[in-house]
């Protein structure tokens, strides 16, 4: 069974750090592109990053770029985002996801699998 | 705010068919195959239920399927069922913006 948890949410002041982790199991991360989701409280989803199965490539949300770090651990089958410079508008659940195409050179941008997100709340 | 454009709301009775449609350009839902749709209740996370514009993933019921015209999808639910109450979100890649969601579209089942 394909399972994606995530931890290291909580609640940080604006412009400190976090870092949120997933866990995968059930699947091998390392043939796969991986996303992070997040959703602001009471809003529609949004894109934040992708990285590809070696980790050398990635795409951001420019709202993000230079702020936010994907990156991952196959050998551990952890994905992480660190997120610094953290401000309020970056108050979400963060979902991380898997992207849907096996071995895939690039990105299918379709996601298969989520897991059940962590929390994340800059205030002061 | 979202290249694609999404009803707020719809709403149906238990039987019934609904769709939602999910407008966007020729830069995205034009241009690109590889356009889904999600299925989020509250608290959950999101589910695929659609992707390729209207190829249903494994365990997702045929009651649930998907069409494109133009710059338009369109996701139709028929036999409303009370489980169906949820969100929908369409998706599309879009060149030098990354993935992009509508806005989502709230689905009352009466």
């Amino acid at each position: 069974e394909v399972l994606l948890v995530e931890s290291g949410g909580g609640l940080v002041q604006p412009g400190g750090s976090l870092r949120v982790s997933c866990a995968a199991s059930g699947f091998s991360l390392s043939n796969y592109w991986m996303a992070w989701v997040r959703q602001a409280p009471g809003k529609g989803l949004e894109w934040v990053a992708n990285v590809n199965q070696n980790g050398d490539d990635s795409n951001y949300v420019d709202s993000v770029k230079g702020r936010f770090t994907i990156s991952r651990d196959n050998a551990r089958n952890s994905l992480y985002l660190q997120m610094d410079s953290l401000r309020p508008d970056d108050t979400a659940v963060y979902y991380c996801a898997r992207d849907f195409g096996w071995g895939s050179y690039s990105p299918l941008w379709i996601f298969d699998f989520w897991g059940q997100g962590t929390l994340v709340s800059v205030s002061s | 705010q979202s290249a694609l454009t999404q009803p707020a709301s719809v709403s149906g009775s238990p039987g019934q068919s609904i769709t939602v449609s999910c407008t966007g350009t020729s830069s995205d839902v034009g241009d690109y195959a590889h356009v889904s749709w999600y299925q989020q209740h509250p608290g959950e996370a999101p589910k695929l239920i659609i992707f390729d514009t209207s190829s249903r993933p494994s365990g997702i019921s045929h009651r649930f399927s998907a069409s494109k015209s133009g710059h338009t999808i369109s996701l139709t639910i028929s036999g409303l069922q009370t489980d169906d109450e949820a969100d929908y979100y369409c998706s599309s890649y879009v060149r030098d913006r990354g993935l992009v969601f509508g806005g989502g579209t709230r689905l009352t089942v009466l």
